[in-house]
Parts: structure tokens; sequence; C-alpha cells
């Protein structure tokens, strides 16, 4: 147990709805971030987030968004679902920033199926 | 931009085989670099790291060396196991392109061990 939770772990829904996937890091780490796990575009970095402050974005779609409360807790938003967003949704988090002494942990992954 | 390489699977090993499986990288500066392994089910978990030239990263028997004039750092275990049985992913964060928040993966390699 990685100590990231990601809920729900399951999720179908169908094309043009929207759906929030939730994370809750690691007791004490301030960094969040968010990847997707696709068969076609294998493991993409989205967006992180650091404190409650969005620090760097990826290959993150107009219609998803994401924030970070000041519990630390992050939500990713899917709207306007294709489908093509299905996919494996990974949250991960750390103390600080990703980096050479700086270890990310995995959630299990939100698996989202848009019919 | 950067990228990550990997050779392609699946692998199928019987048990006490050796096995290589092979990651190139292109990065602006000098990434850190990562071999993360995903068991089914689960989310990544990070298997070893190196963060400078001519490091090794170790851990559960495998191993990785950072060599920076091949831009490679190739997965090595003598002898796997039964249990070794995951997808296995190459990664780096690069800090010279403005990329140290955030991992770029590989495309995975699928490694199954007989017994």
């Amino acid at each position: 147990d990685s100590g990231v939770t990601q809920t729900p772990k399951h999720l179908i829904t169908a094309t043009g709805q929207r759906v929030t996937l939730r994370c809750s890091p690691r007791s004490g780490d301030l960094s969040v971030y968010w990847y997707q796990q696709s068969l076609d575009q294998g493991l993409q970095f989205l967006i992180h987030y650091y404190n409650g402050e969005e620090r760097a974005k990826g290959n993150i779609l107009e219609r998803f968004s994401a924030q970070q409360f000041p519990d630390l807790h992050s939500e990713l938003n899917l709207s306007s679902l294709e489908l093509g967003d299905s996919a494996l949704y990974f949250c991960a988090s750390s103390v600080g920033s990703h980096g050479a002494n700086t270890e990310a942990f995995f959630g299990q992954g939100t698996r989202l199926t848009v019919v | 931009g950067d990228s990550v390489t990997q050779m392609e699977g699946p692998v199928t090993l019987s048990e006490e085989a050796f096995l290589t499986i092979n990651c190139t990288y292109t990065a602006t500066g000098y990434p850190s670099l990562f071999w993360y392994v995903q068991y089914p089910g689960e989310g990544l978990q990070l298997l070893l790291k190196a963060t400078k030239a001519d490091d090794k990263g170790s851990n559960k028997g495998f191993e990785a060396t950072y060599r920076k004039e091949t831009t490679s750092f190739h997965l090595e275990k003598g002898s796997v196991q039964v249990s070794d049985s995951a997808v296995y992913f190459c990664a780096l964060s690069d800090r010279a392109s403005g990329s140290a928040r955030q991992l770029t993966f590989g495309s995975g390699t699928q490694l199954t061990v007989l017994p």
C-alpha cells in the first residue's frame, strides 16, 4: 500500500458526461501529480500541484481540469467525455517536487470507461 | 523534447533466466533516471533510480547503470523469479528542460516469468 488513495476504482459513464476523480495523497506529501495511462498514448503526465498551486502542465486537454484543496486532496475533472478518454488515471504524491531525491508514490488508479 | 524508448515487449522468460530490458533516452540536460514496476491491478512502484552519469541503481536483485555516453539505462537481473512478472517502465525527470516536476515514461515492457 503506497498510502495514496484514489476513488473511485472504476467508473463507467457515457459520452458527453462529466466525472470527478479524487486523490488523497500520503500524509505529509504536498505534491500531487496526475497521469493518464492509455493503450495508444502510454503513460502521460497531465498536471502537477504543490500545496494548492498549479506548478506544471503536461498534455492535459482543455476539457480536463484539476485542483488541490487546502487539505491537500486533489480532484481531476473530466468533462464532455469522449470514447478516447477511456484510460487508467493515476495520481501520485511526493513530499516536494519530482527530482533526484524525491520519490513519487502512486495510487492504484481509477479506470474510466466511456461508452 | 524529452523522450524515453524501451524495448518492445512482451518478454517471456523461464525462472532463473537472465533479464535485460533496454532503455534509451533523449533529454535536454542531465536527467535523473528511474525504473518503475507495475504489478497487476496496482499502481507504479519505484524500483530503482540513478541521478548522475555512471551511477548504478539497484534493488531486489535488479540493477541499472546510467550511461551518459550511450544515453542508456538498461535494466538487468541475473536470475528472475515468477514473482517478477509485471510491467516495467523506464522514466526520466529533467531539470534542464523545466520538467523536473514530472516524469516522462517509456511505453512499458511486459515481463512474464514461467516456472
